[in-house]
């Protein structure tokens, strides 16, 4: 069946550094992939999405380009600030469903 | 303001004690699901509804039951609660088509179960 695999948390940054959040995930066909973030006592917000291979999602500097040859859609931004603290979800559907499959999330921790 | 409204934002119960966490959204959308949140495991879709009068079981259906009588209203109900329903839950609900469109997230509920 379809499955989100995600990097174990937490990860640790010091505010200006490079992201990396890396997200693999196995499906049957063509799914759409999206990353959500979850800033603390909130619901999951979507962050960006893309549905089919080489499209690149964006939104707020973070990046993810939907690799079909490494079924991967890792999540990345050039310069992380605090307030992008939260736990961030890579996240799966596959067509005709609306059901979204998530991985375990991924906590980040940005201190100045 | 288009929302996912979830009441209460903490319960504590005991075991077997029935309770009903509600949700409901303004934003017209058919569809609808419950999640819970669990560390380690992630979001696991517990029920979700396509539209009124349609429920389907997710992926952890035992011990919880949903309605769908009105399009933005989704009840979850507990009729008799255990410790291992100790959880996060979150309603979330989107325009159903193709897989591609955003759920929108309530702020969830955090249910303690003694």
């Amino acid at each position: 069946g379809n499955s989100v695999t995600q990097m174990e948390g937490p990860v640790t940054l010091s505010e200006e550094a490079f992201l990396t959040i890396n997200c693999t995930y196995t499906a049957t066909g063509y799914p759409s992939l999206f990353w959500y973030v979850q800033y603390p006592g909130e619901g999951l917000q979507l962050l960006l999405k893309a549905t089919k291979a080489d499209d690149k999602g964006s939104n707020k500097g973070f990046e993810a380009t939907y690799r079909k040859e490494t079924t991967s859609f890792h999540l990345e931004k050039g310069s992380v600030q605090v307030s992008d603290s939260a736990v961030y979800f890579c996240a799966l559907s596959g067509k005709n469903t609306d059901k979204l499959i998530f991985g375990t999330g991924t906590r980040l921790q940005v201190f100045p | 303001e288009a929302q996912v409204t979830q009441n209460p934002r903490y319960l504590i119960t005991v075991t077997g004690k029935k309770l009903t966490v509600t949700c409901s959204q303004n934003m017209n959308h058919e569809y609808m699901s419950w999640y819970r949140q669990d560390p380690g495991l992630g979001l696991r879709q517990i029920y979700y509804s396509m539209n009124v009068e349609v429920t389907d079981k997710g992926d952890v259906p035992e011990g919880y039951k949903v309605s769908r009588k009105e399009k933005r209203n989704f009840p979850l109900i507990l009729e008799s609660p255990s410790p291992n329903q100790t959880s996060l839950y979150f309603c979330a609900s989107s325009i159903p088509g193709q897989g591609n469109s955003p759920l929108h997230f309530g702020n969830g509920t955090r249910l303690t179960v003694t």
